[in-house]
């Protein structure tokens, strides 16, 4: 069964710092993987979708990278904000079975102004 | 604009009376899904529908009923909510197995 974890679970950082989440998953039998942002008691909101024939998507400050066979993503972001302080969330598709999407339990990112 | 919509957004409710939360999407998905997200757990599946007619359970689907009459609506339907059910749901939408899921605002329930 897939399962997905994200470490760290929480982190705080000063304003203007560049940093990375992590994402690692057991089976590499993907179709793709997205990372999302939820802000408390909120929705979420989709940040970037890899494909599992992609090695990386980028979109503004934001950079998610994937390397199916070791089972890991990273997602960048540079010259961190205070608004960039949410809950990241990293979720695997898997091919078998009817499960459409495996989420980790999530990064808490605060940023210090 | 492209969107999932969710009501209720918050909703108290007492054991046993049964209730529906509402979605729909406007995007002509093909697949839409229920999670449900607790403190530590995570967001875990409820149901999940590849079709009009076509549903599955997911991994905690124990309490809930879904149904698929039209392609744009997923109603998630609590026949008997139980306090343990007290949680924040989304819903999701999906074109189709390779693309990017859609979320909804979410629906606080409360169950007391």
């Amino acid at each position: 069964k897939q399962e997905v974890t994200q470490i760290p679970a929480a982190l705080s950082v000063p304003e203007g710092e560049n940093l990375v989440l992590n994402c690692s998953f057991t089976d590499s039998a993907i179709y793709n993987l997205q990372w999302f942002r939820q802000d408390p008691g909120k929705g979420l909101t989709s940040l970037l979708l890899i494909q599992s024939s992609q090695r990386e998507q980028t979109s503004g400050r934001l950079n998610a990278s994937l390397d199916k066979s070791s089972g890991r993503s990273t997602l960048y972001i540079a010259a961190s904000q205070p608004g960039d302080s949410a809950t990241y969330l990293c979720a695997v598709r898997p091919h078998s079975g009817n499960t459409p999407l495996v989420f980790g339990k999530g990064t808490r990112l605060s940023v210090i102004a | 604009e492209a969107q999932v919509t969710q009501n209720p957004r918050y909703l108290i409710t007492v054991t046993g009376k049964k209730l529906t939360v509402t979605c729909s999407q406007n995007m002509n998905h093909e697949y839409m899904s229920w999670y449900r997200q607790d403190p530590g757990l995570g967001l875990r599946q409820i149901y999940y529908s590849m079709n009009v007619e076509v549903t599955d359970k997911g991994d905690v689907p124990e309490g809930y009923k879904v149904s698929r009459k039209e392609k744009r609506n997923f109603p998630l339907i609590l026949e008997s909510p139980s306090p343990n059910q007290t949680s924040l749901y989304f819903c999701a939408s999906t074109r189709g197995e390779n693309t990017e899921a859609f979320f909804g605002q979410g629906t606080r329930l409360t169950v007391v």
